[in-house]
């Protein structure tokens, strides 16, 4: 089955600058790779996602690239704000290999004022 | 909002208990999905159902019991639980398998 790598468990910012998070995927089937944002006390919420045909998606600040070849793809968050902090999932499904998405273990991300 | 309800947000219970979750979604979707999420831990899927048939189970205990009467509506039947069974335990809902999932905002599980 799918495996999905995700680094680093904790980033530690300061207000402004970027964070990117790494995630790496097994299935080369995988075609859909979704990214959540876990608030404390909330559930997951989606925030930005990417399919397998383009490699690279942009929605104001945060962004995600894809590299198929490699199997890995990215968030990055620009200009960060105490509010972006959270703990951040990867996750990859495809209705090639198999459509229950696989997460990662999660990334706690810390921006300080 | 997602769109995603979960009740109750909280729940404690002893272990000789019966207890239900109860997670609800009017966005139309045909799938839903129960998650348990431990401390230190990735997302655990439980079940999959698809247009109210069951598809995955993934070997979940039997103390835990799922029920989709319909599309809109997913329970989990709780009994006889241990206190490593503490969780968060998350719904989710998706169009279709393989789909965006929104999820509820949990419920908060504590066994004693």
């Amino acid at each position: 089955g799918e495996n999905v790598e995700q680094h680093p468990s904790t980033l530690s910012v300061q207000e402004g600058d970027s964070a990117v998070i790494k995630c790496t995927y097994s299935d080369s089937a995988s075609n859909y790779f979704p990214w959540y944002k876990q608030e404390l006390g909330k559930g997951p919420q989606l925030i930005i996602d990417i399919r397998s045909n383009v490699g690279e998606k942009k929605d104001q600040r945060i962004a995600v690239t894809l590299n198929k070849t490699a199997k890995h793809f990215s968030l990055h968050i620009t200009e960060t704000q105490p509010e972006d902090s959270a703990v951040y999932f990867c996750a990859a499904l495809g209705s090639g290999g198999s459509y229950i998405p696989t997460f990662g273990r999660g990334t706690s991300l810390i921006v300080h004022p | 909002e997602t769109g995603v309800t979960q009740t109750p947000r909280h729940l404690v219970m002893g272990m000789t208990n019966k207890k239900s979750l109860k997670c609800e979604q009017h966005l139309g979707h045909n799938a839903m999905y129960w998650y348990k999420q431990s401390a230190k831990k990735p997302l655990e899927l439980m079940f999959v159902y698809n247009f109210k048939e069951q598809t995955e189970n993934n070997s979940v205990p039997s103390r835990f019991s799922p029920e989709c009467p319909n599309s809109s509506h997913l329970f989990l039947h709780l009994h006889t639980l241990q206190p490593e069974d503490s969780a968060l335990y998350l719904c989710a809902s998706s169009q279709d398998r393989g789909a965006e999932a929104f999820f509820g905002q949990g419920t908060r599980l504590t066994v004693v």
